[in-house]
């Protein structure tokens, strides 16, 4: 079983669907992250959590919904995309949120916005 | 401002040839954290290695080593005789500022093409 597990792999959906991105973390880690990974792009963080408290939001679009229900799961809930947010989203977790902290990451959802 | 910044965007190789991917970052802290990460084609980014800016010394770790230079504000990664397995693409990323954990600023990757 790996560290951190995302679903689903792919997703493709049209600009007015509601989806949810969902990732698990095995590790007992105490913080889960999400990053936006664009095509030619560096690696975004969008959210982060530490003990299911969001303690950044780095002006993500309202679009993007996160949710930490307890420290081993989060979703990232999706409504009324456009097709610039098509990308890979990758869920990571930590030990903590200190600043030598090595993330894990999951393999990604692969988005598609049509 | 932080920025770390990979010129390199693709790089190819054959097998058993050495190549050196090159990092250099930009960051007013004298705290801060470097580190490297592997993305091979399943998606999921591997740590690889993390060096604070109070240590300069290079490390080595099999076929990887990394040279830390704080002069020219670097962190290159070399590979020696590179495989197959090593293609991947690489991120090199800063962490600064306390309580700033997880806020990685990636580069924009490395894609290292080895060819048997």
């Amino acid at each position: 079983e790996t560290g951190v597990t995302q679903t689903p792999r792919h997703l493709v959906m049209g600009m007015t669907n509601k989806k949810s991105l969902k990732c698990e973390q095995h590790l007992g880690h105490n913080a889960m992250y999400w990053y936006k990974q664009s095509a030619k792009k560096p690696l975004e963080l969008m959210f982060v959590y530490s003990l299911e408290e969001r303690v950044e939001n780095n002006s993500v679009p309202s679009r993007f919904s996160p949710e930490c229900p307890n420290s081993s799961h989060l979703f990232l809930h999706l409504h009324t995309l456009q097709p610039e947010d098509s990308a890979l989203y990758l869920c990571a977790s930590s030990q903590a949120t200190a600043m030598n902290e090595k993330l894990f990451f999951g393999s990604g959802t692969q988005l598609s916005v049509l | 401002a932080q920025k770390v910044t990979q010129a390199q965007t693709e790089i190819s190789v054959v097998e058993k040839e050495d190549v050196t991917l090159d990092c250099v970052y930009e960051t007013r802290d004298t705290t801060y954290y470097l580190f490297w990460y592997k993305q091979p084609p399943s998606g999921e980014l591997v740590f690889l290695i993390r060096r604070n800016s109070f240590d300069e010394q290079n490390e080595i770790s099999g076929r990887y080593s990394w040279n830390f230079q704080k002069s020219t504000s670097s962190f290159n990664f070399t590979i020696t005789a590179s495989q197959v397995v090593d293609s991947a693409v690489y991120f090199c990323a800063l962490s600064e500022g306390y309580n700033q954990g997880g806020k990685l600023i990636f580069g924009q990757g490395t894609e290292l093409s080895v060819k048997p």
